[in-house]
């Protein structure tokens, strides 16, 4: 059973505009949210996070948006830029339990010039 | 400060062989991880430690050891390699709790192909 879900492989959006990332979670006791960005060959590097007594956490470009009772949470990156092509990971974790991180597939976001 | 190192990037094993990942960070992190990426897949725990000589189970440790003698190092073995165990290991290290910090500092990687 996948603890944490992220439904859309890939996403491909046009420089300057909106890309929209979600990942779903099933497990209740998850009270802290990641989200990493890997490019080829790398090592995934910690982009933004979240914790669960908030709704939304900003970082410039990148904004990330819980939704506690729907068991959602979503990466949006404003604007858009093509270095920002990577695959974005969604981790989740307990504070109970913090030396473990559970993560999502992963979406494949391209951004076109 | 090198943050996360990790040894070799690339091996080729025979099945049944056996070998051992390096993974070393200069952070002074308590924390450190195991961690395997199949393709299309998402980053699977496969064992963890919370400081020198304490290790715990991750997702999918059978095949692997570990064993955490210093704060630095964290290595993983790998008992009698299978096909199965082809797949990029990432190694990662974190700071214990401090307040709402989770986020790990992740090594290269290591892509073990086992023919």
């Amino acid at each position: 059973d996948q603890q944490v879900k992220q439904n859309s492989p890939s996403l491909s959006v046009q420089e300057g505009r909106i890309s929209i990332l979600n990942c779903d979670y099933t497990n209740s006791m998850f009270d802290y949210f990641l989200w990493y960005k890997k490019y080829p060959a790398e090592g995934p590097t910690f982009l933004i996070s979240i914790s669960s007594i908030k709704d939304k956490n900003e970082d410039g470009r990148f904004t990330v948006f819980l939704n506690k009772s729907a068991k959602h949470l979503s990466l949006h990156i404003v604007p858009s830029q093509p270095g920002d092509s990577a695959v974005y990971f969604c981790a989740a974790s307990r504070t109970t339990n913090a030396g473990k991180s559970t993560f999502g597939d992963g979406t494949t976001l391209t951004v076109k010039p | 400060n090198a943050g996360v190192t990790q040894t070799p990037k690339f091996q080729v094993l025979k099945t049944g062989q056996s070998m051992t990942l390096q993974c070393a960070q200069d952070m002074n992190h308590e924390y450190m991880s195991w961690y395997r990426q199949d393709p299309g897949m998402g980053l699977r725990l496969i064992h963890y430690s919370v400081g020198a000589g304490i290790t715990d189970q991750g997702e999918v440790p059978n095949g692997y050891n570990v064993s955490r003698s210093t704060t630095e190092d964290f290595p993983l073995r790998l008992l009698s390699a299978a096909p199965s165990q082809t797949s990029v290991y990432f190694c990662a290290s974190r700071l214990r709790n401090t307040g709402s910090y989770y986020e790990q500092y992740f090594g290269p990687g290591t892509r073990l192909t086992v023919t």
